[in-house]
């Protein structure tokens, strides 16, 4: 199975922070990585497919890059709404992984 | 856009039965594939299984193969994941997702159905 290493775990920001949160797959997925955003109690939502192409709706404040086995999000000018956990998720082949998660605080 | 509403979580012994349902609005869904993944209290998410289109593959994370069956009814618009020989740490929320084509991977996620296995 391929392993999915997100980084970090948790990190602490401020309103018009850059920042940047990084996954790492065991294996080559080519593009096939999504990134997910949740919020406590709530659905997740997904933002970025193919490494680097925004959902229908999502800011361009988000973006992704990334091929083969490193790939990373980023989130510019963050906004109070931003705050939340976000997950990457290789679906290149099963079973899906996501990572571990990064929990993007105040 | 599709609206996802998932149904059937509750409370059960471990080694028994539950079957989980997910109604499915506003698009035509006998054209997509969809998963279930469910996610521990405190913890990540966790994908379960998958089902194409019209239902003729799926697929099934080792955690749950050979216990859990996913099935959809096209003609209700309607996912479902019956869960058999339950375990403690099946507990979890668990949510359905839509897959939009294989490039583009899930789009929307219903709000997800709490189970909880527990003696």
């Amino acid at each position: 199975d391929i392993q999915m290493t997100q980084s970090p775990s948790s990190l602490s920001a401020s309103i018009g922070d850059r920042l940047d949160i990084s996954c790492r797959a065991s294996h080559d997925i080519g593009n096939h990585v999504a990134w997910v955003q949740q919020k406590p109690g709530r659905a997740p939502k997904s933002l970025i497919y193919s490494a680097s192409t925004l959902q229908s709706g999502v800011p361009s404040r988000f973006s992704g890059s990334g091929s083969g086995t490193d790939f990373s999000l980023t989130i510019n000018d963050l906004q109070p709404d931003d705050f939340a956990t976000y997950f990457c998720l290789q679906y290149n082949r099963y079973p899906l992984v996501f990572g571990g998660g990064t929990k993007v605080e105040i | 856009q599709v609206h996802l509403v998932e149904s059937g979580g509750g409370v059960v012994q471990p080694g028994k039965s539950l079957g989980l349902s997910c109604a499915a609005s506003g698009s035509i869904f006998r054209n997509y594939a969809f998963h279930w993944i469910r996610q521990p209290p405190g913890k990540g998410l966790e994908w379960v299984a998958f089902i194409s289109y019209d239902g003729s593959l799926s697929k099934y994370a080792d955690s749950v193969k050979g216990r859990f069956a996913i099935s959809r009814d096209n003609s209700k618009s309607t996912l479902y994941l019956q869960m058999n020989s339950l375990r403690v740490d099946d507990t979890a929320v668990y949510f359905c997702a839509r897959e939009y084509d294989l490039l583009s991977g899930i789009d929307d996620w219903g709000l997800g159905t709490r189970v909880t296995v527990s003696s």
